[in-house]
């Protein structure tokens, strides 16, 4: 079965930093680019970044409200994608999802899904 | 805020028909891919559409997705109780240089 699981999540103080892992198993993981998204309690989808495989260079992208505090990284021999969260602020309180760029699209489209992390952010 | 705009709600009595409409620029969705997803309540996304109009496997054919411009749209036919979820769009914007979703539609049945 393709899967991915997150894990890593948790209360942390404003400041601290927190990694995510995403294990993935069910499909070549290298082969793959994997995304990090987040949901806010109660608001829209948000990306965070992807990391593409290392067939196009193992390289990450970030969103503007991310970059310099958070870092995406993988280990394909492990089948883990990671999310480093840095000077962590209350308003980076959510779902920590990851994702699989789908291999099947043109475009970008991801078509699997962890069950999510909860980050929360607080004093 | 999102730069991919959709109705906050739509609604129709099952056996019916939706549509969600998803508006964008020329940065995003008129020069880029939409991909559709469905959020049940709690669960995580779902990929629905992809590639403005294709359906993963598994993804009934009550489900399909259009592309006119810089608008997109998502249609489901023989609406279901289990079909009530939020539902979101996606593309690349090439502005940003990030992936941005719509501001997202909940669906409910009647």
């Amino acid at each position: 079965e393709v899967q991915l699981v997150e894990s890593g999540g948790g209360l942390v103080e404003p400041g601290r930093s927190l990694r995510l892992s995403c294990t993935a198993s069910g499909f070549t993981f290298g082969d793959y680019a994997m995304s990090w998204f987040r949901q806010a309690p109660g608001k829209g989808l948000e990306w965070v970044g992807y990391i593409r495989s290392k067939a196009y260079g193992g390289t990450p992208e970030y969103a503007a409200s991310v970059v310099a505090r958070f870092t995406i990284s993988r280990d394909d021999s492990k089948t883990i994608a990671y999310l480093q969260l840095n000077s962590l602020k209350i308003e980076d309180t959510a779902v920590y999802y990851c994702s699989r760029r789908s291999g099947a699209s043109v475009g970008d489209s991801f078509d699997i899904w962890g069950q999510g992390t909860m980050v929360t952010v607080s004093s | 805020q999102s730069v991919l705009t959709q109705p906050p709600s739509v609604s129709a009595a099952p056996g019916q028909k939706v549509t969600i409409s998803c508006s964008g620029s020329s940065s995003n969705i008129g020069n880029n891919y939409v991909s559709w997803y469905q959020q049940l309540p709690g669960t995580a996304p779902k990929l629905l559409i992809y590639d403005n109009n294709k359906r993963p496997s598994g993804i009934p054919d009550r489900f399909s997705g259009s592309k006119s411009g810089t608008s997109a749209t998502l249609g489901i036919t023989g609406l279901q109780t289990g079909d009530e979820a939020d539902y979101y769009c996606g593309t690349w914007d090439r502005s940003l240089s990030a992936y941005v979703f719509g501001t997202g539609t909940k669906v409910t049945v009647l």
